[in-house]
């Protein structure tokens, strides 16, 4: 099992720029989340996915911020235009359906995205 | 709707000593919980979770925690620090019949003196 996968692991881009960031579940996982990490604010909900469908995306800071999952063993979020203040670190991470949240989460090594 | 609490911001402990980090729940049933631990520059990796039963549950690396009811609390120890437990560690809870959303603390940053 290869884990929760995410690219890039670095990401620096001019403000304005479209950024793209990717993760793969592991295989069986229905449930992805995406999170926000920065000094700030910590750990914030972004988005979640269940069996591809978005489930709450109350999270998402604004219309900039975009995410999909085409299929279950991918996805993707995207920052159009990307500005400073969204310079973070973006971790995605899978657990599967049991019935409870009794297994927790598996998370990715993140990405640290920087905007300049 | 769940809340979490980590009251330390920032704990110092010397190597050898003791370690208790401390986690407040709300929620108006048994929950689910855990511990995450994230290393610099790492993800999130599950230590220990608790969800029924024996209210000590033992965890990787020599954690442990104890889910205590009366004060909502699952707080993680550690006998005997080692320098390499310097980290942030996270709390969670989780809901019965929630789905599986988690939601996290804070988080607790922990630096081991030599």
């Amino acid at each position: 099992d290869a884990g929760v996968i995410q690219s890039p692991r670095h990401e620096v881009t001019e403000m304005g720029q479209e950024v793209t960031l990717r993760c793969k579940p592991i295989s069986g996982h229905d449930y992805l989340f995406w999170y926000r990490q920065t000094m700030m604010r910590g750990l914030e909900l972004l988005i979640y996915f269940n069996n591809n469908v978005p489930i709450d995306d109350s999270g998402m800071p604004e219309d900039r911020f975009s995410a999909k999952m085409p299929n279950a063993s991918f996805s993707t979020l995207k920052i159009q235009p990307s500005e400073p203040r969204d310079s973070a670190v973006y971790f995605c991470a899978s657990s599967k359906n049991v019935g409870s949240p009794i297994n927790g989460y598996t998370f990715g090594s993140g990405t640290r995205l920087t905007v300049v | 709707a769940q809340s979490v609490t980590q009251p330390d911001i920032h704990i110092t402990v010397s190597e050898g000593a003791s370690l208790e980090l401390r986690c407040n729940y709300s929620y108006g049933a048994t929950p689910y919980l855990f511990w995450y631990v994230q290393s610099p520059g790492q993800g999130l990796q599950l230590l220990l979770k608790y969800f029924s039963g024996d209210t000590l549950v033992q965890g990787i690396k020599g954690f442990e925690a104890e889910f205590k009811r009366s004060q909502s609390s699952f707080n993680l120890r550690k006998p005997s620090v080692h320098w390499s437990d310097a980290a942030e560690y996270f709390c969670a809870v989780g809901a019965r019949g929630g789905g599986n959303k988690l939601t996290f603390g804070t988080g607790t940053q922990l630096k081991v003196e030599l």
